[in-house]
């Protein structure tokens, strides 16, 4: 596609719930980011796919937290079980390699209720 | 470890006038250097970007950095404030042995006064 599309734009859920976002990346992007943006905490790295490649997961900031790329494509983040504090816009990234920047989608705004 | 630091969190110009806004990166390797802009309710949209080319970066919507190694620092400036410059204004740095990942800055929120 022409950007990064992230689906839902908004979510809201009650909490205890499982959400799923979805990130569809830049055709032809081999990288593909997570980050989570929460009011006055600036952009939080949560998880990197690059190729074939084991992802980097070190920004997931708990078990609840999961993340999967099919296909080197398409991409789904989970939080399981949501809490008040998973409340923020979860932001999606691609780029072609290691040196330039990425391209964002517009991100999924979740609140938690 | 890399970081990022966006000295004022807040800063506020008068249209037409030098916008600055300052970054400070810390890094043990050559570092690839960025800077994004977030309007309201949008997606980060990148402005430039240093790497290991020219020290002077020119973007777009006549927005510059220069890459001092000396300071580590990676300033944004722009001559002259637009209205429409008004928006959060976030620096990132990139290091080859930290993989393809962004360290944020805690961004800066430009407004400008007509």
């Amino acid at each position: 596609g022409a950007g990064v599309s992230q689906s839902p734009s908004n979510k809201v859920t009650e909490k205890g719930k499982d959400v799923e976002l979805r990130c569809d990346p830049i055709s032809g992007h081999t990288a593909l980011y997570w980050y989570r943006q929460s009011l006055g905490q600036g952009l939080e790295f949560l998880i990197y796919f690059q190729g074939n490649s084991a992802p980097d997961k070190s920004g997931l900031p708990s078990d609840r937290f999961s993340a999967e790329r099919t296909g080197g494509s398409v991409s789904t983040l989970t939080i399981q079980r949501t809490q008040q504090e998973d409340s923020a816009v979860y932001l999606c990234a691609s780029s072609t390699d290691r040196t330039g920047g990425y391209t964002f989608g517009s991100g999924t705004r979740l609140t938690v209720v | 470890a890399q970081s990022v630091t966006q000295l004022g969190s807040h800063v506020s110009v008068s249209e037409g006038a030098l916008v600055l806004l300052r970054c400070n990166y810390s890094s043990s390797v050559p570092p690839y250097l960025f800077w994004y802009v977030q309007y309201p309710n949008q997606g980060l949209q990148l402005l430039l970007k240093y790497t290991s080319a020219a020290t002077l970066v020119k973007g777009i919507n006549g927005f510059e950095a220069e890459f001092k190694k000396s300071e580590t620092s990676f300033h944004l400036t722009k001559p002259s404030a637009h209205m429409s410059d008004a928006a959060e204004y976030f620096c990132a740095v990139r290091t080859p042995d930290q993989g393809g990942k962004l360290i944020f800055g805690q961004g800066t929120e430009l407004s400008v006064k007509p």
